[in-house]
C-alpha cells in the first residue's frame, strides 16, 4: 500500500525566504504526485503535478517541486515567499487500486506561515 | 464553470443522528470521490462512484455510504453519527476512471460537527 510522509508539521518563514517543503512517498508501483493547497476553511486547489518526463514541475504562484525517484521524494519549493502563500500544504500519490481505478491518499499537511 | 459545489456548506448533528451530504461535480466530469479530513490531519478516502456504482471504497465502516444520480451528482450519508465523525468532508470530481487522477477538483467542503 502507498503512503505519503510529510517531515514537517508547521512552518515558520519571512516574507522574501525561501521555503522547501517536504514530501516522502512509499508505493510498489509506479505513481503519480500531487501538491495541493488549502486555505482555512476551503477546498483544496491544485498547485502542481508530476506525471512523467522532466522532474523538475513547475505550477502555479511560483512554486516548483522536483520528483527523486531514487529518494522517493517530492518536494515542494518556492524561492521567495509572500503573505499571502500562508495555507496548509498537502502532498499526495495517486495509485491504480483496482481495475483502472485511482484514488489519492494524502500526507497530513504542512502549515506554512509566511511573517512579515 | 461552477466547478465543484457541495451543500450544505456547515453542518450540527447529535449523536446517533443520520446526515446527508451533497455534491454536484464539475462540468464534463463524471466521477466522484469522497475524502474525510479531520482537524490537524489530510483528507482520507472513503469512496468513489462512477456510472452510478461504488468502484472503490477506503477503510470506513458501512455507516458511510453513498449513492450517485444519473446527472452525476452524488450523496454522502452517514448513519449513527458518533463524535469522531465531526469533521470537513471533501468531494472531488474527475473525469471518467481509467486515468490517473490528473484532473481532481475539490469543492469547498461541508464541515459536520458532532455533538
Amino acid at each position: 500500500a502507498q503512503s505519503v510522509t510529510q517531515l514537517d508539521s508547521q512552518v515558520p518563514v519571512f516574507e522574501e525566504a525561501p521555503v522547501e517543503l517536504r514530501c516522502n512517498y512509499s508505493s510498489s508501483v509506479s505513481v503519480y504526485l500531487f501538491w495541493y493547497v488549502q486555505y482555512p476553511n476551503q477546498g483544496l486547489q491544485l498547485l502542481l503535478k508530476y506525471l512523467s518526463g522532466s522532474t523538475l514541475v513547475k505550477g502555479i504562484n511560483g512554486f516548483e517541486a522536483e520528483f527523486n525517484k531514487s529518494q522517493t521524494s517530492f518536494h515542494l519549493r518556492k524561492p521567495s515567499v509572500h503573505i499571502s502563500d500562508t495555507a496548509e500544504y498537502l502532498c499526495a500519490v495517486s495509485v491504480r487500486s483496482g481495475g483502472s481505478n485511482y484514488k489519492l491518499t494524502f500526507g497530513k499537511g504542512t502549515l506554512l506561515t509566511v511573517n512579515p | 464553470d461552477a466547478g465543484v459545489t457541495q451543500s450544505p456548506t456547515h453542518l450540527i448533528k447529535t449523536r446517533g443522528q443520520q446526515v446527508t451530504l451533497r455534491c454536484s461535480p464539475k462540468s464534463g466530469h463524471d466521477t466522484v470521490s469522497w475524502y474525510q479530513q479531520a482537524l490537524g490531519q489530510g483528507p482520507q478516502f472513503i469512496f468513489q462512484y462512477y456510472e452510478e456504482e461504488e468502484r472503490q471504497r477506503g477503510n470506513f465502516p458501512d455507516r458511510f455510504s453513498g449513492h450517485q444520480f444519473p446527472n452525476y451528482s452524488s450523496e454522502l450519508n452517514v448513519n449513527a453519527l458518533l463524535l469522531g465523525d465531526s469533521a470537513l468532508y471533501l468531494c472531488a470530481s474527475s473525469p471518467k476512471s481509467g486515468r490517473p487522477n490528473t484532473e481532481a477538483f475539490f469543492g469547498q467542503g461541508t464541515r459536520l460537527t458532532v455533538v
